[in-house]
Protein backbone atom coordinates (compact mmCIF):
# COMPACT_ATOMS: atom_id res chain seq x y z
CA UNK A 1 0.00 0.00 0.00
CA UNK A 2 1.50 3.20 -1.18
CA UNK A 3 1.87 5.89 1.44
CA UNK A 4 1.80 9.73 0.64
CA UNK A 5 3.88 10.54 -2.02
CA UNK A 6 5.40 14.28 -1.90
CA UNK A 7 7.47 15.72 -4.67
CA UNK A 8 10.40 17.26 -5.24
CA UNK A 9 12.10 15.89 -2.04
CA UNK A 10 14.24 18.84 -2.11
CA UNK A 11 13.62 22.27 -3.56
CA UNK A 12 16.42 24.96 -4.22
CA UNK A 13 15.05 28.36 -5.16
CA UNK A 14 16.05 32.12 -5.42
CA UNK A 15 13.85 34.40 -4.06
CA UNK A 16 11.32 35.99 -5.96
CA UNK A 17 10.76 32.74 -7.62
CA UNK A 18 7.61 30.29 -7.66
CA UNK A 19 7.34 27.38 -5.71
CA UNK A 20 4.78 24.46 -6.26
CA UNK A 21 4.85 21.68 -3.63
CA UNK A 22 3.09 18.45 -4.96
CA UNK A 23 1.00 16.01 -3.07
CA UNK A 24 -0.61 12.49 -3.48
CA UNK A 25 -2.71 11.51 -0.47
CA UNK A 26 -3.10 7.62 0.36
CA UNK A 27 -5.98 6.10 -1.99
CA UNK A 28 -9.73 6.20 -0.54
CA UNK A 29 -8.61 8.78 1.82
CA UNK A 30 -10.76 12.09 1.78
CA UNK A 31 -9.03 14.55 4.07
CA UNK A 32 -5.68 16.18 3.12
CA UNK A 33 -3.64 18.45 5.31
CA UNK A 34 -0.46 20.77 4.65
CA UNK A 35 1.87 21.35 7.46
CA UNK A 36 5.35 23.31 7.74
CA UNK A 37 8.02 22.35 9.93
CA UNK A 38 10.82 24.72 10.46
CA UNK A 39 13.14 24.36 14.08
CA UNK A 40 11.56 27.81 15.76
CA UNK A 41 7.72 27.41 14.93
CA UNK A 42 8.11 23.32 14.95
CA UNK A 43 5.19 22.32 13.51
CA UNK A 44 2.41 24.42 12.02
CA UNK A 45 -1.00 23.30 10.03
CA UNK A 46 -1.22 25.78 6.96
CA UNK A 47 -4.57 24.39 5.35
CA UNK A 48 -7.00 21.07 5.44
CA UNK A 49 -9.25 19.99 2.78
CA UNK A 50 -11.65 17.46 3.19
CA UNK A 51 -13.86 15.67 0.20
CA UNK A 52 -11.44 18.21 -2.12
CA UNK A 53 -12.76 21.30 -0.11
CA UNK A 54 -10.94 23.85 1.93
CA UNK A 55 -12.21 23.67 5.13
CA UNK A 56 -9.28 25.58 7.49
CA UNK A 57 -7.13 28.10 5.84
CA UNK A 58 -6.36 29.93 8.80
CA UNK A 59 -2.63 28.95 8.86
CA UNK A 60 -1.55 29.95 5.53
CA UNK A 61 0.97 32.66 6.39
CA UNK A 62 -0.33 34.98 3.89
CA UNK A 63 -1.42 35.59 0.65
CA UNK A 64 1.69 34.82 -0.91
CA UNK A 65 0.48 30.61 0.09
CA UNK A 66 -2.22 28.92 -1.86
CA UNK A 67 -3.36 25.28 -2.08
CA UNK A 68 -5.75 23.76 -4.27
CA UNK A 69 -7.13 20.14 -4.45
CA UNK A 70 -8.82 19.48 -7.82
CA UNK A 71 -9.19 15.90 -7.21
CA UNK A 72 -8.91 13.03 -4.29
CA UNK A 73 -5.79 12.28 -5.80
CA UNK A 74 -4.01 15.21 -5.97
CA UNK A 75 -2.74 18.60 -4.31
CA UNK A 76 -0.72 21.67 -4.52
CA UNK A 77 0.51 24.21 -2.23
CA UNK A 78 2.27 27.03 -4.14
CA UNK A 79 4.53 29.84 -2.95
CA UNK A 80 4.05 33.18 -5.50
CA UNK A 81 6.61 35.29 -4.88
CA UNK A 82 9.11 33.23 -2.49
CA UNK A 83 10.96 34.52 0.37
CA UNK A 84 14.04 33.29 2.19
CA UNK A 85 11.75 32.79 5.42
CA UNK A 86 9.39 30.32 3.94
CA UNK A 87 12.72 27.86 3.66
CA UNK A 88 11.12 25.17 5.61
CA UNK A 89 10.32 21.23 5.87
CA UNK A 90 6.68 21.31 4.28
CA UNK A 91 3.95 18.18 4.90
CA UNK A 92 1.03 16.45 3.38
CA UNK A 93 -1.04 14.05 5.38
CA UNK A 94 -4.07 12.15 4.31
CA UNK A 95 -6.48 10.28 7.02
CA UNK A 96 -9.51 8.27 5.79
CA UNK A 97 -12.26 10.12 6.88
CA UNK A 98 -12.98 13.14 9.17
CA UNK A 99 -13.18 11.67 12.41
CA UNK A 100 -11.01 13.00 15.23
CA UNK A 101 -9.97 10.05 16.67
CA UNK A 102 -8.50 9.01 12.43
CA UNK A 103 -4.75 9.19 12.74
CA UNK A 104 -2.89 11.28 10.01
CA UNK A 105 -0.42 9.74 7.63
CA UNK A 106 2.36 12.02 6.68
CA UNK A 107 4.77 11.96 3.45
CA UNK A 108 8.07 12.16 3.49
CA UNK A 109 8.01 15.87 3.33
CA UNK A 110 9.54 18.65 0.87
CA UNK A 111 13.02 20.47 1.98
CA UNK A 112 12.51 23.53 0.81
CA UNK A 113 15.55 26.17 0.98
CA UNK A 114 15.05 29.89 -0.81
CA UNK A 115 17.86 31.85 -1.50
CA UNK B 1 -9.87 24.79 24.48
CA UNK B 2 -7.37 22.02 23.95
CA UNK B 3 -3.36 21.88 24.38
CA UNK B 4 -0.61 19.67 24.72
CA UNK B 5 2.79 20.07 26.50
CA UNK B 6 5.84 18.02 26.29
CA UNK B 7 7.04 18.37 29.31
CA UNK B 8 10.74 17.90 27.78
CA UNK B 9 12.24 19.22 24.76
CA UNK B 10 15.20 16.61 25.17
CA UNK B 11 15.42 13.53 26.54
CA UNK B 12 19.06 11.08 26.72
CA UNK B 13 19.19 7.44 27.80
CA UNK B 14 21.85 4.94 27.81
CA UNK B 15 21.17 1.87 25.46
CA UNK B 16 18.56 -0.72 27.36
CA UNK B 17 17.68 1.39 29.97
CA UNK B 18 14.20 2.16 29.99
CA UNK B 19 12.59 5.44 28.33
CA UNK B 20 9.97 7.91 29.57
CA UNK B 21 8.80 10.73 27.66
CA UNK B 22 6.28 13.21 29.63
CA UNK B 23 3.25 14.53 27.75
CA UNK B 24 0.27 16.20 29.67
CA UNK B 25 -2.88 17.09 27.53
CA UNK B 26 -6.20 19.77 28.24
CA UNK B 27 -9.51 18.79 26.36
CA UNK B 28 -12.95 19.97 27.26
CA UNK B 29 -13.99 16.94 25.71
CA UNK B 30 -12.85 13.33 25.42
CA UNK B 31 -9.95 13.25 23.45
CA UNK B 32 -8.35 11.22 21.29
CA UNK B 33 -4.38 11.02 21.91
CA UNK B 34 -1.72 10.03 19.79
CA UNK B 35 2.21 9.50 19.80
CA UNK B 36 4.01 10.22 16.29
CA UNK B 37 8.21 9.22 15.82
CA UNK B 38 9.78 11.66 13.29
CA UNK B 39 13.61 9.71 12.44
CA UNK B 40 15.49 12.39 10.53
CA UNK B 41 14.68 13.87 6.72
CA UNK B 42 11.28 11.20 7.45
CA UNK B 43 7.87 12.22 7.94
CA UNK B 44 5.87 11.42 11.20
CA UNK B 45 4.93 8.25 11.70
CA UNK B 46 2.24 6.86 13.59
CA UNK B 47 3.20 4.67 17.32
CA UNK B 48 0.15 4.16 19.25
CA UNK B 49 -3.43 5.83 19.66
CA UNK B 50 -5.88 6.03 22.66
CA UNK B 51 -9.58 6.76 21.79
CA UNK B 52 -11.29 5.88 24.80
CA UNK B 53 -10.67 2.24 24.88
CA UNK B 54 -8.34 0.55 27.02
CA UNK B 55 -6.14 3.35 29.03
CA UNK B 56 -2.79 1.61 28.26
CA UNK B 57 -1.87 1.06 24.96
CA UNK B 58 0.47 -0.88 23.23
CA UNK B 59 2.34 0.77 19.95
CA UNK B 60 4.77 -0.58 17.22
CA UNK B 61 8.96 -1.30 18.10
CA UNK B 62 7.97 -1.94 21.96
CA UNK B 63 6.40 1.54 22.74
CA UNK B 64 3.49 1.62 25.17
CA UNK B 65 1.36 4.61 26.66
CA UNK B 66 -1.25 5.12 29.91
CA UNK B 67 -4.02 7.46 29.84
CA UNK B 68 -4.46 9.25 32.98
CA UNK B 69 -7.31 11.34 33.24
CA UNK B 70 -6.92 12.13 36.49
CA UNK B 71 -3.50 13.45 35.59
CA UNK B 72 -4.10 14.56 32.28
CA UNK B 73 -1.26 12.54 31.32
CA UNK B 74 0.04 10.40 28.28
CA UNK B 75 3.59 9.46 29.09
CA UNK B 76 5.38 7.28 26.29
CA UNK B 77 7.22 4.73 27.52
CA UNK B 78 9.59 1.98 26.23
CA UNK B 79 11.09 -0.67 29.03
CA UNK B 80 14.67 -0.88 27.14
CA UNK B 81 16.13 1.62 24.73
CA UNK B 82 17.54 1.14 21.19
CA UNK B 83 20.44 2.72 19.06
CA UNK B 84 17.59 2.81 16.50
CA UNK B 85 14.75 4.88 18.69
CA UNK B 86 16.48 7.93 18.74
CA UNK B 87 14.30 10.42 16.80
CA UNK B 88 12.26 13.05 17.61
CA UNK B 89 8.71 12.16 19.46
CA UNK B 90 5.22 14.08 19.37
CA UNK B 91 2.28 14.07 21.23
CA UNK B 92 -0.81 15.14 19.59
CA UNK B 93 -4.38 15.76 21.24
CA UNK B 94 -7.44 15.53 19.16
CA UNK B 95 -10.88 16.01 19.72
CA UNK B 96 -14.68 16.63 17.64
CA UNK B 97 -14.32 19.01 15.21
CA UNK B 98 -10.94 17.97 13.58
CA UNK B 99 -8.98 19.90 15.36
CA UNK B 100 -5.28 18.59 15.88
CA UNK B 101 -3.04 19.80 18.51
CA UNK B 102 0.85 18.58 18.33
CA UNK B 103 3.45 19.02 21.10
CA UNK B 104 6.59 20.84 20.66
CA UNK B 105 8.52 17.01 20.29
CA UNK B 106 10.63 15.82 22.42
CA UNK B 107 13.99 14.98 21.07
CA UNK B 108 15.54 10.96 22.30
CA UNK B 109 18.96 10.45 22.41
CA UNK B 110 20.38 7.28 22.98
CA UNK B 111 23.96 6.28 23.93
CA UNK B 112 25.62 3.96 23.09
Amino acid sequence: DAGVIQSPRHEVTEMGQEVTLRCKPISGHNSLFWYRQTMMRGLELLIYFNNNVPIDDSGMPEDRFSAKMPNASFSTLKIQPSEPRDSAVYFCASTQDRAYNQPQHFGDGTRLSIL
Amino acid sequence: AQSVTQLDSHVSVSEGTPVLLRCNYSSSYSPSLFWYVQHPNKGLQLLLKYTSAATLVKGINGFEAEFKKSETSFHLTKPSAHMSDAAEYFCVVSTGGFKTIFGAGTRLFVKA
